[in-house]
């Protein structure tokens, strides 16, 4: 049973493009959640969906950045424009319920460059 | 969901017991304590989470005091491969903005 597949794995950047950044759940899981981690920093909770909904968008930026879930295929953080403060890693967990009286299961990561 | 406060680093020599304390004095009677940890910049790890009782795991095992306002990770027999920064969360059944603060920086050394 394969875990949380993100990608890329790394991404680089020029200021002013896109950064796209994909995650596949766990298989059975239809629950997601972004976090975003600064250097030497702890995690920060971005986004959690469900399957085409958007559950809780309170950690995202307000502008330039877009989480959706599609009914198939993997989900997709957007970036847009992005700027040198977005460099950071992006790691997506998955849940099986949003009950979350267990754990979340985390990816590797995809660490975003921004130059 | 509660603050945690943990120790910004420890240290632990290889097989020894790695004890890592935790506080969240403002815990609610429905707020469970969870542990993960993040080895080099991979993604975090769940290693273990109880409510009120003690509970214990493959990996670790977990003091709750009997007022919960702390708790404290056991790894038992610390490796080299247990180095990692371990986070500490209170937080509510159902809620999933877990938040991760600074966490506990260990290592453990040969």
């Amino acid at each position: 049973n394969a875990g949380v597949m993100q990608n890329p794995r790394h991404l680089v950047r020029r200021r002013g493009q896109e950064a796209r950044l994909r995650c596949s759940p766990m298989k059975g899981h239809s629950h997601v959640y972004w976090y975003r981690q600064l250097p030497e920093e702890g995690l920060k909770f971005m986004v959690y969906l469900q399957k085409e909904n958007i559950i809780d968008e309170s950690g995202m930026p307000k502008e330039r950045f877009s989480a959706e879930f599609p009914k198939e295929g993997p989900s997709i953080l957007r970036i847009q424009q992005v700027v040198r403060g977005d460099s950071a890693a992006y790691f997506c967990a998955s849940s099986p319920t949003g009950d979350d009286t267990g754990e979340l299961f985390f990816g590797e990561g995809s660490r975003l460059t921004v130059l | 969901d509660a603050k945690t406060t943990q120790p910004t680093s420890m240290d632990c020599a290889e097989g020894r017991a790695a004890n890592l304390p935790c506080n969240h004095s403002t815990i609610s009677g429905n707020e469970y304590v969870y542990w993960y940890r993040q080895i080099h910049s991979q993604g975090p790890q769940y290693i273990i989470h109880g409510l009120k009782n003690n509970e214990t795991n493959e990996m670790a095992s977990l003091i709750i005091t009997e007022d919960r306002k702390s708790s404290t990770l056991i790894l038992p027999h610390a490796t080299l491969r247990d180095t990692a920064v371990y986070y500490c969360i209170a937080r509510y059944t159902g809620g999933f903005k877990t938040i991760f603060g600074a966490g506990t920086r260990l290592f453990v050394k040969a």
